[in-house]
């Protein structure tokens, strides 16, 4: 497709439940990347992938965070045992390739929402 | 101390004005620089983005870089109530693919 995206547009999900994100980015792209936004417009980078291999997971708190790009199928993000502090709108974004500083397209989130 | 500071607003300005938006950063590794816009509940659009010192225009927007000072603009020129957003300084280092964000200034327009 010409546009990333990203299911469910909402999720609301009690503390400690499970939660799962989706994204498909833009055909032929090989860079996938994910970031949370807070409250006050605070963006944090997750991890980035190029193709189905992880680029880098600095940001990602491994305890209760995973993600996959796998052939064939949407990218993920997942959260085991959701926390308050987890709420945010997650953003997958898809570039062309490495080098391609200033073609980063977002898709229009998925709010996540843990009571 | 963020590596990118934003001043959040929100600030407000009659339709026509010339509009500055300003981001200051610390990490001398950042090679590229962007300017992305957002409009409420949806995903940041690239407006514009420069590598080196100077200026860049593109319609009504300018983006500027002064590296030496660690400093970075964007100008609207002949604001306009459609580019009501926040606005969001984005910066990379040379070889890391990952944007580093500043918290965004919210824009209103007044017609």
């Amino acid at each position: 497709g010409e546009e990333v995206a990203q299911t469910p547009k909402h999720l609301v999900r009690g503390e400690g439940q499970k939660a799962k994100l989706y994204c498909a980015p833009i055909k032929g792209h090989s860079y996938v990347f994910w970031y949370q936004q807070v409250l006050k417009n605070e963006f944090k980078f997750l991890i980035s992938f190029q193709n189905e291999n992880v680029f880098d997971e600095t940001g990602m708190p491994k305890e209760r965070f995973s993600a996959k790009c796998l052939p064939n199928s949407p990218c993920s993000l997942e959260i085991q045992a959701t926390k308050l502090e987890d709420s945010a709108v997650y953003f997958c974004a898809s570039s062309p390739g490495r080098h391609s500083y200033n073609e980063q397209f977002f898709g229009p989130g998925t709010r996540l929402t843990v009571l | 101390q963020k590596e990118v500071e934003q001043d959040p607003g929100p600030l407000s300005v009659p339709e026509g004005a010339i509009v500055s938006l300003n981001c200051t950063y610390s990490n001398s590794a950042f090679q590229y620089f962007m300017w992305y816009r957002q409009y409420s509940r949806k995903g940041p659009e690239l407006l514009m983005y420069t590598y080196s010192s100077g200026n860049k225009e593109d319609g009504r927007f300018t983006a500027q870089v002064d590296k030496s000072s660690k400093y970075i603009s964007l100008f609207i020129r002949d604001s306009q109530p459609s580019d009501s957003a926040t606005y969001l300084c984005a910066m990379i280092n040379f070889g890391n693919e990952k944007l580093t964000f500043g918290t965004g200034t919210r824009l209103t327009i007044i017609p």
